[in-house]
């Protein structure tokens, strides 16, 4: 069964660089598009990016920007960085799998992001 | 502003059926799949339907979808308390090169 674990820092300031990372546990790294989706308080969900195992990108246009997605294959991480975080991006946000054509089929558990001065 | 429009809430009793309807445009649902996500409020959300109606295992016969040109609708019959939840369609879009979501559909069963 596989599962993704994320972390990062919960709190940050104003200008400040949002760092996660997520880990896949109990199967295969290629193959795969590894997502970041991110959810306001009482809002819907955005999609942020993603990343394959040898690291080609896709970003959402409106956070391009600001977002940078790497990928560390010898651990089965990926990661997102946002920089020049604002209180409108204090989101929970989640990892996701994408597997083409079948979706987002396996989630992270989510990590409260609150941008506050 | 999402680009895939939702109707912000839906309602009915168990045993109902209910519909919720997703509209997009020619360079999402117009051409490619249709997906859709099933959030209880704390939780992740969950893979509901892949491929414009196609159903992960455990999923529900009650639950089915469809898809004409550029919009989808999800259907639910039977409706249980369980389905009480969030809805989200979601779809690759062509000209952003990306996934793009519905806002969201709060279903609460009566």
């Amino acid at each position: 069964q596989v599962q993704l674990q994320q972390w990062g820092a919960g709190q940050l300031k104003p200008s400040e660089t949002l760092s996660l990372t997520c880990a896949v546990y109990g199967g295969s790294f290629s193959g795969y598009y590894w997502n970041w989706i991110r959810q306001p308080p009482g809002k819907g969900l955005e999609w942020i990016g993603e990343i394959n195992h040898s690291g080609s990108t896709n970003y959402n246009p409106s956070l391009k920007s600001r977002v940078t997605i790497s990928v560390d294959t010898s651990k089965n991480q990926f990661s997102l960085k946002l920089n020049s975080v604002t209180a409108a991006d204090t989101a929970v946000y989640y990892c996701a799998r994408d597997f083409r054509y079948i979706g987002m089929d396996v989630w992270g558990q989510g990590t409260t992001v609150t941008v506050s001065s | 502003q999402s680009v895939l429009t939702q109707p912000p809430s839906s309602s009915g009793t168990p045993g109902q059926r209910v519909t919720i309807s997703c509209s997009g445009s020619s360079s999402n649902i117009g051409s490619n799949y249709v997906y859709w996500y099933q959030q209880v409020p704390g939780t992740a959300p969950k893979l509901l339907s892949y491929r414009n109606d196609q159903w992960p295992s455990g999923v529900p016969d009650r639950f089915s979808g469809s898809k004409s040109v550029t919009s989808a609708s999800l259907a639910i019959s039977g409706l249980r308390s369980e389905d009480e939840a969030d809805y989200y369609c979601a779809a690759w879009d062509d000209s952003l090169s990306g996934w793009v979501f519905g806002g969201g559909t709060k279903l609460t069963v009566l």
